[in-house]
């Protein structure tokens, strides 16, 4: 079945450094990639989407871009904040699934 | 105005005890979702309806039933509730058509402790 890995946490890194968290998944068909996140005490709010591949997506400095010759969509981010610790979850929807399948989460903490 | 909202935010009973969460969306949107997220943090889906109508139960225990008395509104309702049964449970809608880009939108979460 439709699977999506995330790297272990936490990521623990200073304010300005540069974000990567690694998402790569398995899945037949065309399926459309998103990148959630959970701040302490919330719920889940969406970050950013792609729906086919070489797209990127973007929003509040971060950015994905779907690559499907190597199954993923790693998340960046160019100077992080101290405000961007939480939770980020990468998933996955498949073509005729209603259903989003999630990676274990990645904790991400930044320290001023 | 909150988008998905769900009651209560916290709940703590006992084992054995029967107990509901609420959902309510004010999006519009026909299709709504309950998830369950585990101590891990891991995130899966538990159900879906549209439109009022169950479209996945994904190996539930039969103690946990889904109601929708409309398509604004999907109810939990857990019966004979077990400590395994401790987790945050998060409400979701979305509008469906015909692709997969549709955008899921969760609630804050209910987070309940079986003592």
């Amino acid at each position: 079945g439709d699977s999506v890995t995330q790297m272990e946490g936490p990521v623990t890194l200073s304010e300005e450094a540069f974000l990567t968290i690694n998402c790569t998944y398995t899945a037949t068909g065309y399926p459309s990639l998103f990148w959630y996140v959970q701040y302490p005490g919330e719920g889940l709010q969406l970050l950013l989407k792609a729906t086919k591949a070489d797209d990127k997506g973007s929003n509040k400095g971060f950015e994905a871009t779907y690559r499907k010759e190597t199954t993923s969509f790693h998340l960046e981010k160019g100077s992080v904040q101290v405000s961007d610790s939480a939770v980020y979850f990468c998933a996955l929807r498949n073509t005729g699934f209603q259903k989003l399948v999630f990676g274990t989460g990645t904790r991400l903490l930044v320290s001023p | 105005d909150t988008a998905v909202s769900q009651t209560p935010k916290y709940l703590v009973t006992q084992m054995g005890n029967d107990k509901s969460i609420k959902c309510e969306q004010n999006l519009g949107h026909d299709t709504m979702y309950w998830y369950k997220q585990d101590s891990k943090k891991f995130l899966k889906i538990m159900f879906s309806y549209n439109n009022k109508e169950l479209i996945i139960n994904e190996t539930v225990p039969n103690r946990f039933s889904p109601k929708s008395p409309d398509k604004a509104h999907l109810n939990l309702h857990i019966n004979s509730l077990e400590l395994g049964d401790s987790a945050v449970y998060f409400c979701a809608s979305s509008q469906e058509g015909t692709g997969v880009e549709e955008t899921q939108y969760f609630g804050p979460g209910t987070r309940l402790l079986v003592l």
